[in-house]
């Protein structure tokens, strides 16, 4: 079946490490996203990226750093730099920049 | 610039009533609309999507929505809801390469 695996579902790390979140899709897409999601504020985009090796930061990239060295494959890295990375975090593709995007079913992130 | 606002942080409704769940945007050029569903821990689902023509657009689930350009609204309802239509429902604009999402509606279907 088509779709977009995010894992691990659920991962905790201790305050001061990096770590990365995988996405990857079957969907041929061209476009790929990270969104962050926290109570009450929706969804807020951290990186996207509409070709491979290429990506563009969102309204959220700061403490964030991503690849696209495959068109299947979009990992989040989440730094030390992220001041409160505790989160449950989206990643999505869509066909084009401005279409209906596939979410995966999302990794919950504790910082500890 | 484009915005999203959902006007409603939580509606609660009995079994079988109606809910509307209402949603506005703001945007200076052409923008494509959307809403998705959430159910917990999940992520989000497609329920319906308006890019061009009729300005009724239905969806899964018994879900449609109406656009209105001229009070840009894009609200969406539901004749009859189920318990199972618990969830967390977010509007969306896209006019460019960003989706902006709004800060979601949680509906809470009460038996």
């Amino acid at each position: 079946d088509g779709g977009i695996t995010q894992s691990p579902k659920y991962l905790f790390r201790k305050e001061g490490q990096n770590v990365t979140l995988s996405c990857e899709q079957n969907l041929n897409h061209d476009a790929m996203y990270w969104y962050r999601q926290d109570p009450g504020q929706g969804l807020r985009l951290i990186y996207y990226s509409q070709i491979v090796n290429d990506f563009q930061k969102g309204d959220i990239a700061e403490g964030y750093s991503v690849s696209r060295e495959k068109k299947e494959s979009f990992p989040l890295t989440v730094t030390s730099a992220q001041k409160n990375p505790t989160a449950f975090y989206l990643c999505a593709s869509s066909t084009q920049a401005n279409t209906e995007a596939f979410f995966g079913q999302g990794t919950r992130l504790t910082v500890v | 610039a484009q915005s999203v606002t959902q006007l409603d942080s939580q509606v609660p409704v009995f079994e079988e009533a109606p809910v509307e769940l209402r949603c506005n945007y703001s945007s200076s050029v052409s923008v494509y609309l959307f809403w998705y569903v959430q159910y917990p821990n999940q992520g989000l689902q497609l329920l319906l999507k308006y890019l061009s023509g009729s300005t009724l657009v239905k969806g899964i689930n018994g879900f449609e929505a109406e656009f209105n350009k001229s009070q840009t609204s894009f609200h969406l309802r539901k004749p009859s809801v189920h318990i199972s239509d618990t969830a967390e429902y977010f509007c969306a604009v896209n006019g460019g390469f960003k989706t902006i999402f709004g800060a979601g509606t949680r509906l809470f279907v009460k038996a």
